[in-house]
């Protein structure tokens, strides 16, 4: 099966610096790549997509993601983060073995401090 | 407003009965989703539906069972045969399958 992998469980970062919140893929032939956030107790919201086209992908709130093939990643970026950033971000991808289905990371904790 | 909904947003069930959640689209999309989401585990598929009158098992069925009806619909329930039904769970839908998900707000069961 097509998998994700978030290998860091919480990133922390002051207001106003750059962040990353990585996420590198295992996929056999060409990813469909999500990016997804969720606040407390609530469903989680579209980002960013990469399906095919220009390695740097923009999307909401000023996000952005770096599509990297030979490192086989996927890392989300902000060049300046705020408070309300703070949040759990989930990267995906499509897995053609359950029906392309998205099969999500575990999952990484965002907090930006003032 | 198009959008997903779940209700209810907090559930609460005892040993040995079985509950229905609720997830209903009017985006007019064909595939359909459930999700359980538990702490440091991220989402794990439950079922997934392609087209009306058609499912699939994901990877966690176990204990779970699903009907599609009709587009718009697709409920959830949580069978007294599965062990450890206290979790978050998510709906979500796609235009098509492979595309990005709109996902509902949630439903918080716990077992009492």
């Amino acid at each position: 099966a097509q998998s994700v992998a978030q290998p860091e469980d919480q990133v922390n970062v002051a207001e106003g610096n750059p962040l990353t919140v990585k996420c590198t893929y295992s996929v056999s032939g060409n990813p469909y790549l999500f990016w997804y956030v969720q606040y407390p107790n609530r469903g989680l919201q579209f980002l960013l997509k990469y399906i095919t086209g220009d390695n740097l992908v923009k999307g909401s709130y000023g996000f952005e993601a770096e599509f990297n093939k030979s490192q086989t990643s996927f890392h989300l970026k902000k060049p300046s983060a705020l408070v309300s950033d703070s949040a759990l971000y989930f990267c995906a991808v499509r897995d053609k073995e359950s029906g392309y289905a998205l099969n999500f990371g575990k999952g990484t904790s965002l907090l930006v401090t003032p | 407003d198009g959008g997903i909904t779940q209700s209810p947003k907090y559930l609460f069930r005892k040993e040995g009965q079985n509950v229905t959640l609720s997830c209903e689209q009017n985006l007019n999309h064909d595939a359909m989703y459930w999700y359980r989401q538990d702490p440091g585990q991220g989402l794990r598929l439950i079922y997934y539906s392609q087209i009306v009158n058609d499912f699939q098992k994901g990877d966690i069925a176990e204990g779970y069972s699903v009907s599609r009806e009709k587009k718009e619909s697709f409920p959830l329930t949580v069978t007294s045969a599965q062990k450890n039904p206290t979790a978050f769970y998510l709906c979500a839908s796609s235009i098509s399958p492979g595309y990005g998900y709109t996902f509902g707000s949630g439903t918080r069961l716990t077992v009492v």
